[in-house]
């Protein structure tokens, strides 16, 4: 069966530190993945998609970036985070419907 | 541009009562409609789905949906609420066709579901 994994399940990170969240995927091969914020326990933010290695798509220009080096791995990254960076991250792997894994909860502080 | 729309930020029943949550939409050709719930501090987690065929879904812990391709309506039903369905409700729509914008599953922006013991 498939499953998706992403961790840590929660940060607290000071403003002006890197950022690296990591979203896996198993039992599934060449996936479609995505890279959602949530930000206010509310609407569904699309940040990145990708739908191969190294095929990366922005959705919204910001201070983040993503990275697919393996088929069934996504990176979420940033150089220097922001206070409003903060939020609710969610990783997911969508065939049709979406598979979301258990999302980080990212604190600048 | 597809968009979802949930009118209500919040909806409130009574444990027992049959609840709706709504959920209208845009899209280009022929939808694909879903609907997730999320528990706090939780990824979302898939619901049901209208792909094609019968109007009415049936989908995970007793809740269905109805398809109105007229309305373009999607709205999520429980014919008897529980104290445990509280949580924050998510409809989701992108187009059937397969071309690039069929990467795009837009999310409606979340309705709170209450349910008052």
């Amino acid at each position: 069966s498939q499953t998706i994994h992403q961790w840590p399940a929660t940060l607290v990170q000071p403003v002006g530190s890197p950022l690296s969240l990591e979203c896996t995927v198993e039992g599934t091969s060449n996936p479609n993945l995505y890279w959602y914020r949530q930000a206010a326990g509310r609407g569904l933010q699309l940040l990145f998609y990708s739908v191969g290695i190294g095929q990366i798509s922005s959705e919204v220009p910001q201070n983040l970036s993503a990275s697919r080096p393996q088929d069934r791995q996504f990176i979420l990254s940033s150089k220097k985070l922001l206070l409003s960076d903060s939020g609710f991250y969610l990783c997911a792997w969508r065939p049709k419907e979406a598979f979301f894994g258990q999302g980080t909860r990212l604190t600048v502080v | 541009a597809q968009s979802v729309a949930q009118p209500e930020d919040q909806v409130n029943v009574a444990e027992g009562n049959p609840l709706t949550v709504k959920c209208t939409y845009s899209v280009s050709g022929n939808p694909y409609l879903f609907w997730y719930v999320q528990y706090p501090n939780r990824g979302l987690q898939f619901l049901l789905k209208y792909i094609t065929g019968d109007n009415l879904v049936k989908g995970s812990y007793g809740f269905e949906a109805e398809f109105n391709k007229s309305q373009t309506s999607f709205h999520l039903k429980k014919p008897s609420a529980l104290v445990s369905d509280s949580a924050l409700y998510f409809c989701a729509v992108r187009p059937k066709y397969s071309g690039a914008g069929s990467y795009q599953l837009t999310f409606g922006k979340g309705t709170k579901l209450s349910v008052i013991p």
